[in-house]
């Protein structure tokens, strides 16, 4: 079936690194994704997003790739905080019913952890 | 400011109850969804609404019912049929494909 699922559950980086998340999906018919960043409680917040129709996408030190050749996308966190740390989730985006909304699935999330 | 504001933020049910999640957005959106999310695990949807007086089942429905009376509010009843409630709920809504989803700060349902 349709999954948008991702490689690494957890990641620990140290403060000033460069972090990258990946994210694969199943989809050949997926056209737009979004990366979401979750803190503990709280709700997902908008990060950046590609449509299929690029490559890459920057951000403020932020970065997502997409491979549709493999169906792979990344993110890529630039000069990492503590502030950083949260769960990261990719989502694809999909019509719902041929109208103009769409339905997100999102991914199991990977959680980013930046010490000090 | 705009935004979705859900309550209550914590909720306790007994077993056997129903119990209504508030949901009301102030971004003037066509479409609002409802998820579930488990501990360690993404976002599932439960029950989304395109237009006002419509909605439509996600993928774990069972156990939940929703309306849209308002455009602004999109409340979601745990009825008891739902036999593990214990979960973080999101809500969120959309103007369009184009720009994706405002999320809710979320409610976490726990059954006692």
């Amino acid at each position: 079936g349709e999954s948008v699922g991702l490689h690494l559950p957890t990641l620990s980086v140290q403060e000033g690194d460069n972090s990258i998340i990946n994210c694969a999906y199943s989809n050949s018919a997926s056209d737009y994704f979004i990366w979401y960043k979750q803190e503990s409680g709280k709700g997902p917040q908008f990060i950046i997003d590609i449509r299929s129709n690029m490559d890459k996408r920057q951000g403020q030190r932020v970065t997502v790739l997409l491979n549709k050749t493999v169906k792979h996308l990344s993110l890529q966190i630039a000069a990492t905080q503590p502030g950083d740390s949260a769960v990261y989730f990719c989502a694809d985006f999909s019509s719902l019913q041929g109208t103009s909304y769409g339905k997100l699935t999102f991914g199991q999330g990977t959680i980013l952890t930046v010490h000090p | 400011d705009g935004g979705i504001t859900q309550s209550p933020k914590y909720l306790f049910r007994k077993e056997g109850q129903n119990v209504t999640l508030s949901c009301e957005q102030n971004l003037n959106h066509d479409a609002m969804y409802w998820y579930r999310q488990d501990p360690g695990q993404g976002l599932r949807l439960i029950y989304y609404s395109q237009i006002v007086n419509d909605f439509q089942k996600g993928d774990i429905a069972e156990g939940y019912s929703v309306s849209r009376e308002k455009k602004e509010s999109f409340p979601l009843t745990v009825t008891s049929a739902q036999k593990n409630p214990t979960a973080f709920y999101l809500c969120a809504s959309s103007i369009s494909r184009r720009y994706g989803y405002t999320f809710g700060s979320g409610t976490r349902l726990t059954v006692v």
